[in-house]
């Protein structure tokens, strides 16, 4: 079946343009997590829904930061006047559940801030 | 807050060689999970490991979950090309999961 998918793959933005980023999950997958990567890093959280809830923004660096996932399937993250330390790989992943299952990876959004 | 640390940051075996990478958490973890990401790609769960002491096998690959359940090993028997990546582990922090920085692994042929 499909996994999660993610567009653009890739981004590249001049300082102080918005941007938005899809994350499409696997289908019937109640959590849904956003991390930033960076070079030779691990993932990093950024925020975490249940359904269309945002149960959690704690990892988000800026209030230029912005997600949402109304109505419990796809999200979107939106970066707002970006700043060149928001060059980064931007990961969505989806689970069943909060805990006890894997997450699934999408393929991630290359963003570059020029 | 939580930490994960994992050695070594990176290893260049020759293939048929043996690998292991750890994992440390600066607090006891309910689980803990692995993840192998290939160059270029995005991250791929391999497994979870729950109970204190617990070791899990598949195929060449051993993971090991510590009896205090602050630290894990993964251990590759005679690696091969296909291995290389870089292998995360992860533990739960509240409402996130928290992944160490990974190790790299680069195997000669």
């Amino acid at each position: 079946g499909a996994g999660v998918s993610q567009s653009p793959r890739y981004k590249v933005a001049k300082r102080g343009q918005d941007v938005a980023l899809r994350c499409d999950p696997i289908s019937g997958h109640v959590s849904l997590f956003w991390y930033q990567q960076a070079l030779g890093q691990g993932p990093e959280f950024l925020t975490y829904f249940q359904n269309e809830a945002q149960l959690d923004k704690s990892g988000l660096p800026s209030d230029r930061f912005f997600a949402e996932r109304p109505e419990g399937s796809v999200s979107t993250l939106k970066i707002q006047r970006t700043q060149q330390e928001d060059s980064a790989v931007y990961l969505c992943a989806s689970s069943l559940a909060r805990w006890g299952y894997e997450q699934y990876f999408g393929p991630g959004t290359r963003l570059t801030v020029t | 807050g939580q930490q994960v640390m994992q050695i070594p940051q990176y290893q260049h075996v020759q293939e048929g060689e043996d690998f292991t990478t750890y994992c440390n958490s600066s607090t006891t973890l309910s689980n803990i999970q692995w993840y192998k990401q290939r160059p270029g790609g995005h991250p791929v769960f391999l497994i979870q490991l729950v109970k204190s002491g617990e070791v899990k096998k598949q195929k060449r690959l051993t993971f090991q979950f510590g009896e205090a359940k602050k630290n894990s090993s993964l251990h590759i028997t005679a690696t091969q090309t296909t291995d290389v990546g870089t292998y995360f582990c992860a533990g739960p922090g509240g409402n996130k999961l928290v992944f160490g920085a990974g190790t790299i692994l680069r195997v000669k042929s």
